[in-house]
């Protein structure tokens, strides 16, 4: 199953920079979409969502981008600070369903 | 700030054994989850729960899982007969609405189930 998909595995990004998280998605049903982190041994944190009605959602340095037409969203960070070294997941629901389904998950890095 | 709490953190138990891993939803929320996680993988839906009955429920959740709200605040799962491929971590959450897939859901800092 293989319908959330976070291609890079890994990032390191430094201090200061814009961290940019990627995630596609193949269902088309899909309109709803969440980014989590997740620290080790603790449970995934929801940090911002967006609808598909819209191309972006912003809150403070956390912004995510929709395109639907490319079943693609991001998450971007700026700037980026050593404690959102983290697992981003992304994760998406369709209308007729509350289950969400994640990626896989990307390591962010964030150093000095 | 509210929070999802889940207890024990860590079960250990022997194949074959009933295990119940036990949670508190945020106190106004009305729909309430179970995921899982096994090492190295994606993390899954299980079940989710609504006006005490069952919504949804995956494949994965067969007949020796099962759901419960016992009382005003606690949502628990039963796995009746462990088996060694339900070690994993299990995750609880909840979200203030449901139905349309549109609320945010909530997530426990979760229970390490092994299974020897």
């Amino acid at each position: 199953d293989q319908q959330v998909k976070q291609n890079s595995p890994s990032l390191s990004v430094q201090e200061g920079r814009i961290s940019i998280l990627n995630c596609d998605y193949t269902n088309s049903m899909f309109d709803y979409f969440l980014w989590y982190k997740k620290y080790p041994a603790e449970g995934p944190t929801f940090l911002i969502s967006i609808s598909s009605i819209k191309d972006k959602n912003e809150d403070g340095r956390f912004t995510v981008f929709l395109n639907k037409s490319a079943k693609h969203l991001s998450l971007h960070i700026v700037p980026s600070q050593p404690g959102d070294s983290a697992v981003y997941f992304c994760a998406a629901s369709a209308d007729n369903t509350d289950k969400l389904i994640f990626g896989t998950g990307t390591r962010l890095q964030v150093f000095p | 700030e509210p929070e999802v709490t889940q207890t024990p953190s860590h079960q250990v138990t022997q194949m074959g054994q009933e295990v119940i891993l036990r949670c508190v939803p945020i106190s106004n929320h009305l729909y309430f989850y179970w995921y899982r996680q096994i090492l190295g993988q994606k993390v899954e839906f299980l079940v989710s729960f609504y006006n005490n009955e069952i919504s949804e429920k995956s494949e994965i959740f067969d007949d020796q899982f099962s759901v419960e709200r016992p009382d005003g605040s606690n949502f628990t799962l039963k796995i009746r007969s462990t088996k060694l491929e339900d070690s994993a971590m299990y995750f609880c959450a909840s979200s203030e609405a449901g139905g349309l897939g549109s609320y945010e859901q909530y997530f426990g800092p979760g229970t390490r189930l092994t299974v020897t």
